[in-house]
């Protein structure tokens, strides 16, 4: 268990539709990130927040949103959704104290799988 | 733009035998962490290499660094079926120092 938890576990909806992914980090850490991940491919980074703050951006579509709450939890937002985008979803989880977070390691939630029907 | 790219995509190996990974980066890297997904779970950390020519060990796992620090490797030794899983490598960016993945290497112990 790593300590980082994430709701939904699964769900299911329709093309068009909205949904809002959660996650709570680990205790004390201050970065959350989302991570994409299609069947059986690697990890696509999303977006990056630090104590609340946006810190980097990858590959994140414009119908994607996310935000960082005081209580440091996370969601992600993902809007008109098509069926490209069924993944599963993982958030992670960091200290965030050095500088540039490129040395710290990562705390993967268990994920949330979409599937867009 | 800068890729770490990792081979092969997958490795069938016979329980008892070897099995590598190898993770090349198109640019120098300041670090490199090693990751591994069981089926069905999320990614775990294993290692962080920051030297250049780091090898380092976790009993039967062997990480190395390159001495160019842009490319680096995971050997097992004698292969078990709890090694079953995806082993990714992980290396920041210079533009966001965000981590760019391999795309993972699926180790599949053959019965």
């Amino acid at each position: 268990d790593s300590g980082v938890t994430q709701t939904p576990k699964h769900l299911i909806t329709a093309t068009g539709q909205r949904v809002t992914l959660r996650c709570s980090p680990r205790s004390g850490d201050l970065s959350v990130y989302w991570y994409q991940q299609s069947l059986d491919q690697g990890l696509q980074f999303l977006i990056q927040y630090y104590n609340g703050e946006e810190r980097a951006k990858g590959n994140i579509l414009e119908r994607f949103s996310a935000q960082q709450f005081p209580d440091l939890h996370s969601e992600l937002n993902l809007s008109s959704l098509e069926l490209g985008d069924s993944a599963l979803y993982f958030c992670a989880s960091s200290s965030g104290t050095s500088v540039t977070s490129s040395t710290d390691t990562q705390y993967f939630g268990p994920g949330t799988r979409l599937t867009v029907l | 733009g800068q890729q770490v790219m990792q081979i092969p995509q997958y490795q069938h190996v016979q329980e008892g035998e070897d099995f590598t990974t190898y993770c090349n980066s198109s640019t120098t890297l300041s670090n490199i962490q090693w990751y591994k997904q069981r089926p069905g779970g999320h990614p775990v950390f294993l290692i962080q290499l920051v030297k250049s020519g780091e090898v380092k060990k976790q009993k039967r796992l062997t990480f190395q660094f390159g001495e160019a620090k842009k490319n680096s490797s995971l050997h097992i030794t004698a292969t078990q079926t709890t090694d079953v899983g995806t082993y990714f490598c992980a290396g920041p960016m210079d533009s966001n120092y965000q981590l760019i993945w391999g795309a993972g290497t699926k180790l599949i112990i053959k019965p």
